[in-house]
């Protein structure tokens, strides 16, 4: 049983497209995050949120807490951009999704 | 540098070994949890600890010892290290994680583990 679910598993886009990805869950949270990693390993905190939409620089973060889901989205999508975002959610203790593998050819 | 601390970067083992994956963290975070991550799994939550003295148990904590003796220092131990034990290793710390939390979470750079 997964907790979080993402669409795609894999994305890949060419420079300059908007890119949307898409995460449902099933727990009552208090929390979601949207996480990046990086090909060499590291994982970066990008948004939290809990309600509404976050924007920062190219990037926007949606929630909609009745219907379960949150998507992420990147205006002017640039190869720096290709990484694996994963969403995050924070019930009582964190549920990952595995993962959207997103490559930006230049 | 502000942030999560984490050592050592790689490590092979043979089966049977012990060791600890150290994590350490300076910016006096209540909370800080060790995730294991694997190819086409999430992350998934082996032990956590809501402050100095508390620690529980996640998702995956059998063959994993931890203990938080201070607010810094998270250190995880591998008693008797098994293959199915080879993973990338996550240390994260946050404010707090109870329900309500509005603050981020902060992610040390992962351990590679391999048990051959």
């Amino acid at each position: 049983k997964n907790e979080v679910e993402q669409s795609p598993q894999n994305l890949t886009a060419q420079e300059g497209e908007f890119i949307t990805i898409n995460c449902s869950y099933s727990v009552g949270i208090s929390a979601l995050h949207w996480l990046q990693q990086h090909p060499g390993g590291g994982i970066v905190s990008l948004f939290m949120l809990s309600s509404g939409k976050k924007k920062h620089g190219r990037l926007i973060a949606t929630i909609n807490i009745q219907e379960k889901h949150s998507s992420l989205h990147i205006t002017a999508s640039h190869p720096r951009d290709s990484a694996v975002y994963i969403c995050a959610v924070l019930d009582n203790q964190f549920y990952f999704g595995t993962g959207t593998s997103l490559t930006v050819i230049p | 540098n502000a942030g999560v601390t984490q050592t050592p970067k790689f490590q092979v083992l043979k089966t049977g070994q012990s060791m600890t994956l150290q994590c350490a963290q300076d910016m006096n975070h209540e909370y800080m949890s060790w995730y294991r991550q694997d190819p086409g799994m999430g992350l998934r939550l082996i032990h956590y600890s809501v402050g100095a003295g508390i620690t529980d148990q996640g998702e995956v904590p059998n063959g994993y010892n931890v203990s938080r003796s201070t607010t810094e220092d998270f250190p995880l131990r591998l008693l008797s290290a098994a293959p199915s034990q080879t993973s990338v290793y996550f240390c994260a710390s946050s404010k707090a994680a109870d329900r309500g939390s509005s603050y981020g979470y902060t992610f040390g750079s992962g351990t590679r583990l391999t048990v051959v």
